[in-house]
């Protein structure tokens, strides 16, 4: 059964914590990205990844961290230095290349207490 | 700074009618278009995609392609309940920095079909 796979699905953290949010895919797609959605707004991309061992930031990477050190996966980290952070987080992967789908996991909503 | 402009709606249709969605993008070299689904409290799912000029049906959905005018358009024939959602644009552009593609969203047309 091909997908992508984000967990938890929900999370809570306190002000100060650092908390890594999962995920995976077993497309055998080249590509992973992260974005956050705020209500009543676009996605906004926080990373990508286009192969192993190498990402870019996207528009909004102050605060968060990724590694990449298999295809299928492509955990994020919310720093504490992110000053809003309670957002819909959601990973997508595609094929490499100007023409490819992205498809979505089902997100994690996190939340700051 | 790439745009990618929705109106925010909501859009409200009869059950039955034709539902027209609108998105114009900014840059004039971006290649791929794409038209997501995202049900309230959901992940965005993908309905359409579409590269070239002119229109593109799959089943009761058709997306409109005009380069020119750096427009794309959804429309939704015999309109469901079911199809109740918020419609997010997106669209693929190369950022010459980074020697990658990128895909900007709209902020998402929220669509009601009223039975």
């Amino acid at each position: 059964d091909g997908g992508i796979t984000q967990s938890p699905k929900y999370l809570f953290r306190k002000e100060g914590q650092n908390v890594t949010l999962s995920c995976e895919q077993n497309l055998n797609h080249d590509a992973m990205y992260w974005y956050r959605q705020d209500p009543g707004q676009g996605l906004r991309l926080i990373y990508y990844s286009q192969i192993v061992n190498d990402f870019q930031k996207g528009d909004i990477a102050e605060g968060y961290s990724v590694s990449r050190e298999k295809k299928e996966s492509f955990p994020l980290t919310v720093t504490s230095a992110q000053k809003n952070p309670t957002a819909f987080y959601l990973c997508a992967s595609s094929n490499a290349g100007s023409y490819n789908e992205q498809f979505f996991g089902p997100g994690t909503r996190l939340t700051v207490l | 700074q790439k745009e990618v402009e929705q109106n925010s709606g909501p859009l409200s249709v009869p059950e039955g009618a034709i539902a027209s969605l609108n998105c114009t993008y900014s840059d004039r070299v971006s290649q791929s278009f794409f038209w997501y689904r995202q049900y309230s409290g959901k992940s965005p799912e993908l309905i359409m995609s579409i590269y070239s000029n002119g229109d593109k049906e799959d089943g009761r959905f058709t997306a409109q392609l005009n380069k020119a005018s750096q427009y794309v358009s959804l429309l939704i024939r015999d309109s469901q309940p079911s199809d109740s959602a918020t419609y997010l644009c997106a669209v693929i552009s190369l950022n010459p920095g980074a020697g990658s593609y990128q895909l900007t969203f709209g902020k998402g047309t929220k669509l009601s079909v009223i039975p």
